[in-house]
């Protein structure tokens, strides 16, 4: 079965510039999570959205923000950009259901650069 | 104190050695740990997920869990130049939000 679709795979935005990446989960996975990865800070937590609803989020300005759609597909969007925003952003999947299997997949990541 | 500690290495082992890779975490009511290998410039790969207090193995791979000292390790059997990454361990805790280590490198020496 498909795995997790991230698009774009690159940007190159402007500083001030806003931007939406996308995220298709896994069929049948209801969440999906997102995470800024930077060589200094690793895997930073941003949100989780499991049937269109925030469930989780991470200590991130409220320039990030997310959604989700009824087909499970998510966006997160990021306002007035800033070059600290440069970093790959990756999203996971996983079932998100009590009780079920929790291991989460993640997508190849949008990189993008702020300039 | 970090959710997630992880040495940040770079481990290095002869191949066809055992790497041990060690994460501690400090919410005790976590549930469900991951392991996660991640090559540079790819995207994390799950390679493990334990559960319950012991070890679990899968091929060379073999997850330990100790819930009392909040400590969960990696192990790697005979290893191989291929597995050369950085090793993610991740926690999942209360409301299924998933925290990550900083990760360890591993270096498997030819």
């Amino acid at each position: 079965k498909a795995g997790v679709t991230q698009t774009p795979r690159y940007l190159i935005k402007t500083r001030g510039q806003q931007v939406t990446l996308s995220c298709s989960p896994i069929s049948g996975h209801r969440s999906v999570s997102w995470y800024q990865q930077t060589p200094g800070q690793g895997l930073q937590f941003l949100f989780e959205y499991f049937s269109e609803t925030q469930r989780n989020k991470g200590n991130f300005p409220g320039r990030f923000s997310g959604r989700q759609f009824s087909n499970s597909r998510s966006e997160m969007n990021v306002s007035t950009l800033e070059l600290g925003d440069s970093a790959l952003y990756l999203c996971a999947s996983s079932l998100g259901v009590q009780g079920a299997p929790t291991e989460a997949f993640f997508g190849q990541g949008t990189r993008l650069t702020v300039v | 104190q970090k959710e997630v500690e992880q040495n940040s290495g770079p481990l290095s082992v002869p191949e066809g050695a055992i790497a041990s890779l060690n994460c501690t975490y400090s919410d005790r009511g976590s549930q469900s740990f991951f392991w996660y290998r991640q090559y540079s410039g790819k995207s994390p790969e799950l390679i493990m997920f334990i559960y319950s207090n012991g070890d679990k193995e899968d091929g060379r791979f073999t997850a330990q869990l100790n819930k009392a000292s909040q400590y969960v390790s990696l192990l790697i059997r005979d290893s191989q130049p291929s597995d050369s990454a950085t090793y993610l361990c991740a926690v999942k805790g209360g409301y299924q939000k998933v925290t990550f280590g900083t990760g360890t490198k591993l270096q498997v020496i030819p």
